[in-house]
């Protein structure tokens, strides 16, 4: 299996602060043949499911704000929200799908 | 508008068995692949089991394998996870989860989701 590792655990950001997620996994998510990074971004508020955010490392999934942004390669990627809002207050998951799909452990991310 | 619901969580002994069900909507069926995703109460999400579009392609976390088994009833939009000889640490909400592509085929990019049942393993 592919260990994924977040960092850090939770974070605290004052509103429209930047908020910046580290994801690494323990072998690389790169795809050679595509040049595509399989590895995507899940958003989870209190009792409810997951939401995608980001998939291929940087495309944002349908709807989702563009303060939400993703980048990296390889083994290590970030998730980035430029401007946080109160709304954004959530778990955030990385997720590789290069093969058998694993989440990171998850990261708070709560208002300062 | 895409719908997944879930149904069949309940409370059942170590070593039961219990089915859950997936009802979609919204979408057509059978162009895409249905996963299994679980939650233990208080920890984070762990990939169980997927489905490619036409129930040919299976496949299952080493957790589960060989005591769940995913099936699903494209005449009927939904898909099944048998599990058998449950344990305590198979307490979990799960989610029925959508792939993002129309292929059929299995990626894990996982678009949709339902809200969840809870199956709690204990005596």
């Amino acid at each position: 299996d592919i260990v994924m590792t977040q960092s850090p655990d939770s974070l605290a950001v004052s509103l429209g602060e930047r908020a910046t997620i580290n994801c690494k996994s323990s072998q690389t998510v790169l795809y050679n043949s595509n040049n595509r990074n399989y590895l995507a971004w899940y958003q989870q508020k209190p009792g409810q499911p997951p939401k995608l955010l980001i998939y291929w490392a940087s495309t944002r999934a349908s709807g989702v704000p563009d303060r939400f942004s993703g980048s990296g390669s390889g083994t290590d990627f970030t998730l980035t929200i430029s401007s946080l809002q109160a709304e954004d207050v959530a778990l955030y998951y990385c997720q590789q799908y290069y093969i058998t799909p694993t989440f990171g452990q998850g990261t708070k991310v709560e208002i300062k | 508008e895409v719908q997944l619901v879930e149904y069949g969580g309940d409370l059942v002994q170590p070593g039961g068995s219990l089915r859950l069900s997936c009802a979609a909507s919204g979408f057509t069926f059978n162009k895409y692949a249905i996963s299994w995703v679980r939650q233990a109460p208080g920890k984070g999400l762990e990939w169980v089991s997927s489905i490619g579009g036409s129930g040919g392609d299976i496949f299952y976390a080493d957790a589960v394998k060989g005591r769940f088994i995913i099936s699903r009833d494209n005449s009927n939009n939904t898909v099944f996870l048998q599990m058998s000889s449950l344990r305590a640490e198979d307490t979990a909400v799960y989610y029925c989860a959508k792939d993002n592509y129309d292929s059929g085929n299995f990626y894990g990019v996982f678009v949709s989701w339902g809200q969840g049942t809870l199956v709690t393993v204990a005596s």
